[in-house]
């Protein structure tokens, strides 16, 4: 399967435990977006990242969320004592170049409850 | 403030006939369009774009249409079919190296 791989694909934290999601793109793809989806919302973007930048975290709340796409492996997007309100579906989707219409394919998402 | 507004969140129509999803947007640097489509407990998947370039882009049953005075963007839908019942989520970007806007969706149901 050469498509966009998440995991866990559900995952159960108590309050105050961190969640890691991973994210591992299409085969050659550099370029990495998260997403979160909030119950009857849409797409809200969270983190752009090219392999090991950064490109723009604007979406991404200030405190308790980081991520990282290193040079091996999958990109990660950790939420540190998470809390109720951070209970949502998180997408991640990857693209071969991040301008025009180059598509970003979606992973199947990791549904994070926080109980 | 959001940028991508699709302001319709539903929308039944019946089987055999078109349906049209609306999609309206604010920011006059979008370069380009793009439609997917969602089903529950899955990831969006692409369906169709458009370039700002362009006014209409067809693929099969699918059709977008762009309006760039209006700054208003369609999805024709035609003849629709039950396995369309889906969440369309409109999208844009900028030229440059920059991420999908996306709109809250619109669930459309077809009908048998």
């Amino acid at each position: 399967n050469a498509g966009v791989m998440q995991n866990p694909r559900h995952l159960v934290r108590r309050r105050g435990q961190e969640a890691r999601l991973r994210c591992s793109p299409m085969k050659g793809h550099s370029h990495v977006y998260w997403y979160r989806q909030l119950p009857e919302e849409g797409l809200k973007f969270m983190v752009y990242l090219q392999k090991e930048n950064i490109i723009d975290e604007s979406g991404m709340p200030k405190e308790r969320f980081s991520a990282e796409f290193p040079k091996e492996g999958p990109s990660i997007l950790r939420i540190q004592q998470v809390v109720r309100g951070d209970s949502a579906a998180y997408f991640c989707a990857s693209s071969l170049s991040g301008t025009g219409d180059s598509r970003a394919f979606f992973g199947q998402g990791t549904r994070l409850t926080v109980v | 403030d959001q940028q991508v507004k699709q302001n319709s969140p539903s929308l039944s129509v019946q089987e055999g006939r078109i349906s049209i999803l609306n999609c309206d947007y604010t920011n006059s640097m979008f370069d380009y369009f793009l439609w997917y489509k969602k089903y529950p407990a899955e990831g969006p998947t692409f369906l169709i774009s458009i370039s700002s370039i362009k006014d209409k882009n067809e693929d099969g049953r699918f059709t977008v249409f762009l309006n760039k005075s209006a700054k208003h963007l369609s999805l024709h839908i035609v003849p629709s079919q039950p396995g369309d019942s889906a969440v369309y989520f409109c999208a844009a970007r900028p030229s440059g190296n920059t991420p999908l806007v996306f709109g809250k969706g619109t669930r459309l149901s077809v009908i048998a």
